[in-house]
């Protein structure tokens, strides 16, 4: 089955501690993205990547960092997390990019305290 | 990104066709409109995308105006799962993102 995993589902931490969020799709796809939904501010991209070892920032990308090592793999570090990071992530993957038909997964709910 | 215009909240009777309506009067004339919809919580789901005509899949048709500032979203026999927000979407010619707006949170009533 076509399917975009990311894990945990929920996570809680304290401010500081070092996570990542793995994503994770077998669909072979090239374009990968991450984003974060809060209430009244909706879907905010975080960072996209292009290709394997290609990555660009989104449209708030501060506190995060994200690497492409392997094509199926986009995970998402928040080296130094914070409470204003607490938020729902949802990654998401397509195989022509952003204008292609993207496939998100069922998302991460993060509270950082 | 070209932006989109969308109303709130509409609400339609189980059953009913629900026509959802979308403004973009600053698309440029290769740039295609993308919806998506997110019930509840979960991951946004594709719905249908199109150009200058109109396009019809499994889901919903889509309905583009001859000069492309406007689209309809049409769900012709709406059931109480099509109860989400819906996103009308479209990207700037040069930019590899999606930027979702506030969309439309669409009630289907039993």
């Amino acid at each position: 089955e076509a399917q975009v995993t990311q894990n945990p589902r929920y996570l809680i931490t304290v401010t500081g501690k070092k996570l990542t969020v793995t994503c994770s799709q077998n669909m072979n796809h090239e374009y990968m993205s991450w984003y974060r939904q809060d209430p009244g501010l909706g879907l905010r991209q975080i960072y996209y990547s292009m290709n394997v070892e290609v990555t660009d920032k989104g449209d708030v990308p501060e506190g995060y960092k994200v690497s492409r090592k392997e094509k199926r793999n986009f995970p998402l570090i928040l080296e130094s997390p914070s409470p204003n990071q607490t938020s729902l992530y949802f990654c998401a993957s397509s195989h022509q990019g952003p204008r292609g038909e993207q496939y998100f997964g069922p998302g991460t709910r993060l509270t950082v305290t | 990104d070209a932006k989109t215009t969308q109303p709130p909240s509409m609400d339609c009777a189980e059953g009913r066709a629900a026509n959802l309506p979308c403004n973009h009067s600053t698309i440029s004339g290769n740039e295609y409109v993308y919806w998506y919809r997110q019930i509840h919580s979960q991951g946004p789901q594709y719905i249908i995308h199109g150009l200058k005509n109109n396009e019809t899949n499994e889901m919903a048709s889509l309905i583009i105006t001859e000069d492309r500032k406007s689209s309809t979203l049409i769900l012709p026999h709406a059931t109480l799962r099509d109860t989400a927000v819906y996103y009308c979407i479209v990207p700037m010619d040069s930019s590899y993102k999606l930027i979702f707006g506030s969309g439309t949170r669409l009630l289907v009533r039993p």
